[in-house]
């Protein structure tokens, strides 16, 4: 049972405009999520990351939205450059909840997304 | 400050042989991971490292998998015998005091 989920395998965008990336969660003891990015042959880097008790982090051209009682959240790049191209992965962790089943503070990735931007 | 190195890069065995993967954390990194990538999906635990010893290996395969950090620092990860599903990617990352984790370029293994 994937406890991540991300729907689009891929998305292609203009150069200049917004990237949405989606991310759907079914464990509401998750409190910390992180995208990540990963190009061909390198390891994955991490981009940006939201707490729980937020619903918004910004860092420059990109942005994370949470939606907790959707159990959604978003990455926003604007703008688009082509060097964006690559394919992100959502993450989730818990770590303060005694109740998790699993181990906390270890990550649980969705499949990626792979994104291409146009020039 | 130096990221998470990985060797070897690429490896190509055939079933049945064995292999060992090395990784170094970042400096000051007390958390330890290994994870295994197979195409199209996303990285999936093997194994969790706090210092030297493990915090969660239960879903490490350990009929044939094997790791160690024995000095807290460097670590291996060893498959004996490898098969073929073992084809993938391993990622090793490592941890400081955030909830961030910092992954190296990974080893890409091909099984034949």
């Amino acid at each position: 049972d994937q406890q991540v989920k991300q729907n689009s395998p891929s998305l292609s965008v203009q150069e200049g405009r917004i990237s949405i990336l989606n991310c759907d969660y079914t464990n509401s003891m998750f409190d910390y999520f992180l995208w990540y990015k990963k190009y061909p042959a390198e390891g994955p880097t991490f981009l940006i990351s939201i707490s729980s008790i937020k619903d918004k982090n910004e860092d420059g051209r990109f942005t994370v939205f949470l939606n907790k009682s959707a159990k959604h959240l978003s990455l926003h790049i604007v703008p688009s450059q082509p060097g964006d191209s690559a394919v992100y992965f959502c993450a989730a962790s818990c770590n303060s909840s005694m109740n998790y089943g699993g181990s906390q503070g270890n990550l649980i990735f969705g499949k990626g997304t792979k994104l291409s931007v146009k020039p | 400050e130096a990221g998470v190195a990985q060797s070897p890069r690429y490896k190509i065995i055939e079933k049945r042989q064995s292999v060992a993967f090395w990784c170094n954390p970042i400096s000051g990194h007390a958390t330890l991971y290994w994870y295994q990538q197979i195409l199209g999906q996303g990285p999936k635990l093997l194994i969790q490292f706090q210092n030297n010893g493990v915090v969660d290996d239960s879903q490490l395969p350990k009929d044939r998998f094997s790791a160690e950090r024995l000095k807290g620092v460097d670590s291996t990860l060893k498959i004996q015998p490898a098969k073929l599903e073992d084809s993938a990617v391993y990622l090793c990352a490592s941890r400081g005091q955030g909830y961030e984790q910092y992954f190296g370029p990974g080893t890409r293994l091909t099984v034949t």
